[in-house]
């Protein structure tokens, strides 16, 4: 069974367009988040969610805008997408005992972002 | 605030030769110590972690890593590698702030 899923696992899409990614985990998990990986490979936090509220959120243009209707779904919208916004985009979760820092964190697939 | 070194891009290897590669990182605060995989094409995947007590710490598939407060390090070391292991490997670092803070990755190339 998949912990954590992602869909779509690709997407190519036009500069200005909207899209969305949706992510599900079946861990039980409390805590998820959005990574963005670019083309160097470098990985960065976008956003983590607790129990559906906003924990994190670094410095991520307003275009993107993360959705999480219950405790397994966090789903990411980008809008007008951008040449820059092609990356690869993972969605991980973790369960929060003590702390979220001490957590190991599950990750998904990623999807792979293409803006022509 | 934490950042996190790893001073190889790249690491090529062969078949049943150990390796090793090196994480330093920086922090005001106490820290917990992470090393992910992140096979072709896939997410990232733990390895090993360290939290405290005993500085070596065992993982998956053979990788062992050893805390070094001293010299503010963390390496993963494996004795044998294997083709499998070709991989992209990740180290990270959090304390203080609910976030991963990642190296920028170390891609381990195994030949046969």
């Amino acid at each position: 069974d998949t912990a954590v899923s992602q869909t779509p696992k690709y997407l190519v899409t036009q500069m200005g367009n909207d899209k969305s990614i949706k992510c599900e985990q079946n861990l039980g998990h409390d805590t998820m988040y959005w990574y963005k990986q670019d083309s160097k490979k470098f990985l960065k936090i976008m956003f983590s969610y607790n129990n559906k509220e906003l924990i994190i959120n670094e410095t991520v243009p307003n275009r993107f805008s993360p959705k999480s209707p219950d405790k397994a779904h966090l789903n990411l919208h980008i809008n007008s997408l951008e040449l820059g916004d092609s990356a690869v985009y993972f969605c991980a979760s973790s369960q929060v005992k003590d702390t979220a820092y001490q957590e190991t964190q599950y990750f998904g697939p990623g999807t792979r972002l293409l803006v022509l | 605030a934490q950042s996190v070194t790893q001073l190889d891009s790249q690491v090529p290897v062969f078949e049943e030769a150990p390796v090793e590669l090196r994480c330093n990182y920086s922090s005001s605060v106490s820290v917990y110590l992470f090393w992910y995989v992140q096979y072709p094409n896939q997410g990232l995947q733990l390895l090993l972690k360290y939290l405290s007590g005993s500085t070596l710490v065992k993982g998956i598939n053979g990788f062992e890593a050893e805390f070094n407060k001293s010299q503010t390090s963390f390496h993963l070391r494996k004795p044998s590698v294997h083709i499998s292991d070709t991989a992209e490997y990740f180290c990270a670092v959090s304390g203080g702030t609910d976030k991963l803070i990642f190296g920028t990755g170390t891609r381990l190339q195994v030949f046969p």
